[in-house]
């Protein structure tokens, strides 16, 4: 079935730094993904949808200099919190679908970030 | 808009089975889906339907799907200790694209005591 592996699980980092997060869809192609933000006990929020070769587009409220999203290869989509603060510290999980028309959407086992 | 309701919280025995409920608003859903989240991971699909179904089994599961009453249940036979998760619903709409976005339930915690 359609693998999505998202890197680092997890990653602590210090205030003002940036942090990196990849998600690689392992064996499809994916010209769209999806970047969501959980928090405790919540449901998900999607933040950004990451187009392949072209500028991301945003939910509103998401601030795109601080949640930097680029879609460099049909199978992998980045995402950079920069100058990260502890108010970022969330699970943060990426999903794509291969590019047949109307497959499922699946999942990666998402990024804890903790922002100290 | 979308919205999608569930009950957050269900508690069964072991062996027994779980029906998780969900309603959703928008009657121009393509696809309804369920997804399974244990602790600190991300999102399993379990199981989807085509709004044009009523009714999918895989296996443990059943999903059933009301169009009129905009209602979708999730029935897990024989449920096990390992089916404790959170369970999400979510509507995918399709507006002249081949991929829709999905709007999420909160998601019902299912717990199962042995």
């Amino acid at each position: 079935g359609a693998v999505v592996s998202q890197h680092p699980s997890w990653v602590i980092c210090k205030s003002g730094t940036s942090v990196k997060i990849e998600c690689r869809s392992l064996d499809f192609q994916a010209t769209t993904m999806f970047w969501y933000r959980q928090f405790p006990k919540q449901s998900l929020m999607l933040m950004a949808t990451s187009n392949e070769g072209s500028k991301a587009t945003y939910e509103q409220g998401v601030e795109k200099d601080k949640f930097l999203i680029n879609h460099a290869s049909l199978t992998l989509s980045t995402l950079t919190v920069t100058s990260a603060h502890p108010e970022d510290s969330s699970f943060y999980i990426c999903s794509a679908a291969p590019d047949r028309e109307r497959s499922p959407l699946h999942f990666g086992n998402g990024t804890r970030l903790t922002v100290t | 808009g979308e919205d999608v309701e569930q009950s957050l919280f269900l508690s069964v025995r072991e062996g027994d089975s779980s029906v998780i409920n969900c309603t959703y608003t928008d009657s121009s859903s393509t696809y309804l889906y369920w997804y399974k989240q244990e602790p600190g991971a991300g999102l399993q699909l379990l199981t989807y339907i085509f709004s044009n179904m009523d009714m999918k089994q895989d296996q443990r599961l059943t999903v059933l799907l009301n169009k009129k009453d905009k209602h979708l249940s999730l029935r897990i036979a024989d449920t096990q200790t390992g089916d404790s998760a959170i369970y999400f619903c979510a509507e995918s709409i399709y507006r002249g694209s081949t991929l829709g976005r999905l709007y999420f339930g909160r998601g019902t915690q299912l717990t199962v005591w042995p």
